[in-house]
């Protein structure tokens, strides 16, 4: 049972790259998220969904596309990287009740 | 808008010692959750508290909330160097949106 698994862990893009992070959960979780970390700061919901098909912007939407076309599957798309979206990328998936969040790993990202 | 205030922001205590970490948040909320994050790891869930008066215990750590003073704590007894970590409280708005919003962590160091 692999749990909520973030590819890549690191990545450096240039200005107006674009680039997907991918997120995958192997538990049957309708519930997944998006955060994103700044140093000193604590996560921030970029967007989440409720179930595949269906999703919702959270507090920091900007810059940032999902979407949700399977449970398992929730990538994060950069459309057009800018430096301040330098920050460390966390998914997490919830299971009913929400009782717990499960995070990935997470994803480290550099634009330059 | 949800604010959620930790405090303090950094905390170097002795091992042995008592502590407690406080989480405020600014309006009514249906569930508060604590997290412990190693440096350049992700989040681990350590408690969810659901109602007025809850109190929650796992080894060395308690956490309890007061929603009526919108107030939770974490406090650690005869604290140890594993115990090291930032601490992060993050509360749920709405029952069941499970949106959180997360305070800025309270980072522990743990000194032998």
């Amino acid at each position: 049972n692999a749990g909520v698994t973030q590819t890549p862990k690191f990545q450096v893009l240039k200005t107006g790259q674009s680039m997907t992070l991918q997120c995958a959960q192997d538990m049957n979780h309708e519930y997944m998220s998006w955060y994103r970390q700044d140093p000193g700061m604590g996560l921030r919901l970029i967007h989440y969904s409720v179930g595949a098909g269906i999703t919702d912007q959270g507090e920091v939407p900007n810059g940032y596309n999902v979407s949700r076309s399977t449970t398992e599957d929730f990538p994060l798309r950069l459309l057009s990287a800018a430096p301040s979206q330098t920050s460390v990328y966390f998914c997490a998936s919830t299971p009913p009740g929400g009782d717990i969040q499960y995070f990935g790993a997470g994803t480290r990202l550099s634009v330059l | 808008e949800l604010k959620v205030e930790q405090n303090p922001l950094f905390l170097s205590m002795q091992e042995g010692k008592n502590y407690t970490i406080y989480c405020n948040y600014s309006t009514t909320s249906d569930r508060l959750y604590w997290y412990r994050q190693d440096p350049g790891k992700s989040l681990e869930s350590l408690f969810v508290l659901l109602s007025n008066g809850a109190v929650k215990q796992e080894g060395r750590l308690m956490a309890s909330l007061d929603t009526k003073a919108r107030l939770s704590t974490l406090h650690i007894t005869a604290a140890v160097h594993d115990l090291s970590a930032t601490y992060f409280c993050a509360v749920e708005l709405v029952f069941g949106n499970e949106k959180l919003t997360f305070g800025t962590g309270t980072r522990l160091t743990i000194i032998p």
